[in-house]
């Protein structure tokens, strides 16, 4: 049974820094995409970044390029999300979702987020 | 950006009637387009992939069709489960994107 659990979320001030985990099991880890997906409170969904299979590209929105890092640790199966210089507007619940295939950026299995809270 | 737009953005139907949900992008994705349904407190749920070919255990009163720029999801015969929010989602270009969401809900 593929699972995913995030972990890492919580309140953050302006500025700061955070890093999201996303733990996976029942799957080949380094044989699929991963991404991150974050819903702000009473929003829809908005795509955050993606890593390949084998971890070799990376993709990021506009809105968190230069701010956030994704990376995957396939001896821990487990997907990272560095997050700085937070702002308000990245308070969210922050998802992650397995790839359909190594390239394959449609996500059909979700872990149940972990929230986000950038605030002073 | 390809930018999706979703409509309409609330559809209220009763149960067992046909809900239409579109989704129109702003350059051509294909066929690259992803259906999600999501209900409260959940995460999202993959309901078609390649705008038609249906996911694992997704009934058959749902149908995904499209290419280009328009696309469309179709619930033949509401269920009370099928109650929820809608996103599409494209993977033809960077960065992804989804719709901003169909909420179907009980007329």
């Amino acid at each position: 049974e593929v699972q995913l659990l995030e972990s890492g979320g919580g309140l953050e001030q302006p500025g700061g820094s955070l890093r999201l985990s996303c733990t996976a099991s029942g799957f080949t880890f380094s044989s699929y995409a991963m991404t991150w997906v974050r819903q702000a409170p009473g929003k829809g969904l908005e795509w955050v970044s993606g890593v390949s299979g084998g971890g070799d590209n990376t993709y990021y929105a506009d809105s968190v390029k230069g701010r956030f890092t994704i990376s995957r640790d396939t001896s821990k199966n487990t997907l990272y999300l560095f997050m700085h210089s937070l702002r308000a507007e990245d308070t969210a619940v922050y998802y992650c979702a397995k790839g359909r295939t190594g390239t394959h950026y449609y996500f059909d299995y979700w872990g149940q987020g972990t929230l986000v809270t950038v605030s002073s | 950006e390809i930018v999706l737009t979703q409509s309409p953005a609330t559809l209220s139907l009763f149960p067992g009637e046909r809900a239409t949900l579109s989704c129109r992008a702003t350059g051509s994705v294909s066929t690259s387009l992803a259906w999600y349904q999501q209900k409260p407190g959940q995460a999202p749920r993959l309901l078609f992939y390649d705008a038609s070919s249906r996911a694992s255990g997704i009934p058959a009163r749902f149908s995904g069709s499209g290419s280009g720029t328009d696309f469309t999801l179709t619930i033949s015969s509401l269920e009370p489960e099928d109650f929820a929010v809608y996103y599409c989602q494209q993977r033809s270009n960077w960065p992804l994107t989804f719709g901003g969401g169909t909420k179907v809900e009980i007329k």
